[in-house]
């Protein structure tokens, strides 16, 4: 069975950094097409970043120079580092595997605030 | 990147059909057939329910289908049920640097 558990979300400053994590079970998070996604409340998704298989990464112009996303192969875990953290990147973050989008994770809430 | 535009609501009664759209540009959804829709109920992740356009995940209801013409996609929901009160947002690959996009988002009401 597929499993995405996605941990790391906190409070933080403006000009901060978390990094999530999204571990996963069931499927190898290298020979996938691996995404976050975040959706502030109550508002829509947005598309935040990926990572193919290859290791070629895009990410949204908003979050561009600041986020990071990576994959650790022996831990079978996708990452994505964000540094200089501004009000409005706070929101869930999902992790998601497949292109499209097939399995979700729970999603894990990133709040930025002073 | 814009977002790909839906409308912000639609809502029909039991058994009824409804259709939402999608729609964007020669450089996303009118460019590609890589459109797919997601159903989100409140405080769940977000589901796929169709993709490439037009095809059904396993487990997907035939009720729910897809298509697409020029720049936009739509989503039909057939013999509309209570538990299809959702949210759905439609996707595409887009030709630009940040590959994928998502539409604004539909509030489906059953009433």
């Amino acid at each position: 069975e597929v499993q995405l558990v996605e941990s790391g979300g906190g409070s933080v400053q403006p000009g901060g950094s978390l990094r999530l994590s999204c571990a996963a079970s069931g499927f190898t998070v290298s020979s996938n097409y691996m995404s976050w996604v975040r959706q502030a409340a109550g508002k829509g998704l947005e598309w935040v970043s990926v990572i193919y298989s290859s290791g070629s990464t895009y990410y949204a112009d908003s979050v561009k120079g600041r986020f990071t996303i990576s994959r650790h192969n022996s831990k079978n875990t996708l990452y994505l580092q964000m540094n200089s953290l501004r009000v409005e990147d706070t929101a869930v973050y999902y992790c998601a595997r497949g292109r499209p989008e097939t399995d979700w994770g729970q999603g894990t809430l990133v709040t930025v605030s002073s | 990147q814009s977002a790909l535009t839906q409308p912000a609501s639609v809502s029909g009664s039991p058994g009824q059909s409804i259709t939402i759209s999608c729609t964007g540009t020669s450089s996303d959804v009118g460019g590609y057939k890589y459109v797919s829709w997601y159903q989100q109920h409140p405080g769940k992740a977000p589901k796929l329910m169709i993709y490439d356009v037009s095809n059904r995940p396993s487990g997907v209801p035939d009720r729910f289908s897809g298509s697409k013409s020029g720049n936009t996609a739509s989503l039909t929901i057939s013999g509309l049920q209570a538990e299809d009160e959702a949210d759905y947002y439609c996707s595409s690959y887009t030709n630009n640097s940040t590959l994928d996009v998502f539409g604004t988002g539909t509030k489906v009401t059953v009433l």
